[in-house]
């Protein structure tokens, strides 16, 4: 399993740059997949979602990627501000097995310089 | 409020004693899932409630581990005899489908086992 500990991936970008975070998943099985924005001593804020039967699909300001090929996922922020600095999640779901069931990566750390 | 409520915020414990977490979950969410989040980790699945049907519990990592939930309402996460491996922020989350979609996370209770 994942044991990354404190140290979590980075990614520092200025404030109006794209940001793109990055997300391997374990499970060829998995058909549903959804980021969370984390910022610290809160719950995770569901940001926005995708089924296994897309490759992409758009939200405002925020735009997933998903490549079943590699087992991949990305989140893309247009226009980074300051109040996106937190920690980002990708989380994937079997819905054959579990609805209920989400695996969590180890997270991102997304700072936005002024 | 009309988020997710969860009790206490902080919980310090003594090796041994028995603690128990609280969730409200937001007013007619059928479903209802516990995560634990060690420091610096993403969310580890604990356990899942939908409506009626007998709980997921695949997520449990030992029988000191336990969960209630009264129909749609309260949950209880149980732990007995803690460990300082225990010791987490654990996460509940509330959901009106059974499906992931719309989970809305409460902020947590950080416990402590010392």
């Amino acid at each position: 399993g994942e044991s990354v500990g404190l140290h979590l991936p980075t990614l520092s970008v200025q404030e109006g740059d794209n940001s793109i975070i990055n997300c391997a998943y374990s499970n060829s099985a998995s058909d549903y997949f959804i980021w969370y924005k984390q910022e610290s001593g809160k719950g995770p804020q569901f940001i926005i979602d995708i089924r296994s039967n897309m490759d992409k699909r758009q939200g405002q300001r925020v735009t997933v990627l998903l490549n079943k090929t590699v087992k991949h996922l990305s989140l893309q922020i247009a226009a980074t501000q300051p109040g996106d600095s937190a920690v980002y999640f990708c989380a994937e779901n079997n819905r054959g097995t579990s609805y209920g069931k989400l695996t969590f990566g180890q997270g991102t750390i997304l700072t936005v310089h002024p | 409020g009309a988020g997710v409520s969860q009790s206490p915020s902080n919980k310090v414990t003594e090796k041994g004693k028995d603690v128990e977490l609280r969730c409200d979950p937001i007013s007619g969410h059928t479903a209802l899932y516990w995560y634990r989040q060690r420091l610096g980790q993403g969310l580890e699945f604990l356990i899942y409630f939908q409506g009626n049907s007998a709980p997921d519990k695949s997520g449990l990592p030992s029988d000191r581990f336990s969960a209630e939930r009264t129909g749609e309402s309260v949950s209880t996460l149980t732990i007995q005899r803690t460990q300082q491996e225990d010791s987490a922020v654990y996460l509940c989350a509330s959901s009106p489908r059974p499906d992931n979609t719309e989970a809305f996370f409460g902020q947590g209770t950080r416990l402590t086992v010392v």
